[in-house]
């Protein structure tokens, strides 16, 4: 079946440094969503990417889908404390309308 | 307009009781799923679910757990017969399938957190 990898699982920052986080697919993707966790909440999504190549951006925040459709990453520049939670991607095969979620990447933000 | 709205929010089972986890979508959505979370994890896929069909179940344990999306009321997952191992966060999200421009994208509920003694 379908698996989507995320790398890494954990990030430690200074404030002010900056954040990558990067996903993988095994499979072909149709689009890819990225959402965002606080601890103790729950995901929130922040977007969506559907195009080969595409980046969008959102303040501080850069997310990228890879050309062949199976690889993104999601940058933060800047951090800031408010940038803490994880990260999660979740990649959808075509046809499928069940999003498959990589493990996550937790962002700790030392002020 | 109200987002997912899932309940308890908070749930203590003993080993061997059931434990039933409700769902409310947002309104005008008609397309529910259920994740699993356990601590320090991501989020797995357990069903995904229509007004009174289940669509894709493939990730839901055989035995002992159950969904359902009935015409009227919430989304349902039942879990009978609870093991410790079945602790865990659970989420519901819902979309508006098809019809809507961003058709897959996911709303989550708060979650229903279940601890089993």
């Amino acid at each position: 079946g379908q698996q989507v990898m995320q790398i890494p699982q954990y990030q430690h920052v200074q404030e002010g440094e900056d954040f990558t986080t990067y996903c993988n697919s095994s499979t072909t993707l149709s689009n890819i969503q990225w959402y965002k966790q606080r601890p103790g909440g729950h995901p929130v999504f922040l977007i969506q990417l559907v195009k080969s190549g595409e980046v969008k951006k959102q303040k501080r925040l850069t997310f990228q889908f890879g050309e062949a459709k199976k690889n993104s990453s999601l940058h933060i520049t800047a951090t800031q404390t408010t940038d803490v939670g994880t990260y999660f991607c979740a990649g959808q095969a075509g046809g499928s309308y069940i999003p498959t979620f990589g493990r996550g990447t937790s962002l700790i933000v030392h002020p | 307009n109200a987002g997912v709205m899932q309940n308890p929010r908070h749930l203590v089972r003993r080993r061997g009781q059931e434990a039933r986890l409700r769902c409310s979508p947002m309104k005008g959505h008609s397309h529910v799923y259920w994740y699993r979370q356990l601590p320090e994890e991501g989020l797995k896929f357990m069903v995904y679910l229509q007004k009174e069909n289940i669509i894709d179940e493939s990730g839901m344990p055989k035995e002992r757990f159950s969904a359902e999306f009935p015409k009227e009321g919430p989304s349902i997952l039942r879990i009978q017969q609870v093991v410790r191992g079945d602790s865990a966060a659970y989420f519901c999200a819902s979309s508006g399938g098809i019809e809507y421009s961003g058709a897959n994208v996911l709303t989550f509920g708060a979650g229903s957190r279940l601890t089993v003694l």
